[in-house]
């Protein structure tokens, strides 16, 4: 099926360990997107990127790095994590109408 | 991107309409309106848009006031399966993200 894909699904890590989020999209779009929710709260845009070999900061990109490696996959890593990080990140792909991915749910102790 | 204001729970008998309503007085005129839900641990899932014309697709109806201040989004037969949190997004279709909030939206709950 189209779509967006995350890997993994989940994940823990140590105080100070490092990952990498994975994402991927199949629909040709030009843009994608990171986000984190916490429990109880709405999503948080981390970072974005509007085109192939752009990429910019949105409303919490502290603690974060991304790479667009090319028009289907957009990375999240954590070079440090903390307990603060712990959270369900969202990918997501499009220009106007958003596909959002099945998220990764990150602990870290 | 202007800002949304919408009722942080409703219910709704399953098989009557749903009605979610949604201030955004401060809208301006290239802005879209947008409406997605959010089913519990998924990703968010996108419903329907418009910019001033009510909009019907096979999901939903989006109602919008003339003046655009605010807007309405129907779920004409409400099942269990429609319990979830549904965002109302204010936003421009050149704003690649960076103000593409999420705020806390209303919790619906479909009660058989």
């Amino acid at each position: 099926n189209a779509g967006v894909t995350q890997t993994p699904k989940f994940q823990v890590l140590k105080t100070g360990q490092s990952m990498t989020l994975q994402c991927a999209q199949d629909m040709n779009h030009n843009s994608m997107y990171w986000y984190r929710q916490d429990p109880g709260m709405g999503l948080r845009l981390i970072y974005y990127s509007a085109s192939e070999g752009t990429t910019d900061k949105g409303e919490v990109p502290n603690g974060y790095n991304v790479s667009r490696l090319n028009k289907r996959e957009f990375s999240l890593r954590l070079e440090s994590a903390a307990p603060s990080q712990t959270s369900v990140y969202f990918c997501a792909s499009g220009n106007y109408g958003y596909t959002f991915g099945s998220g990764t749910r990150l602990t870290v102790v | 991107d202007a800002k949304t204001t919408q009722p942080t729970s409703m219910d709704c008998a399953e098989g009557r309409a749903a009605n979610l309503p949604c201030n955004h007085s401060t809208i301006s005129g290239n802005e879209y309106v947008y409406w997605y839900r959010q089913i519990h641990s998924q990703g968010p899932q996108y419903i329907i848009h418009g910019l001033k014309n009510n909009e019907t697709n096979e999901m939903a109806s989006l109602i919008i006031t003339e003046d655009r201040k605010s807007s309405t989004l129907i779920l004409p037969h409400a099942t269990l399966r429609d319990t979830a949190v549904y965002y109302c997004i204010v936003r421009s279709p050149n704003n690649y993200g960076q103000n593409f909030v999420f705020g806390p939206g209303t919790r619906l709950s479909v009660l058989p």
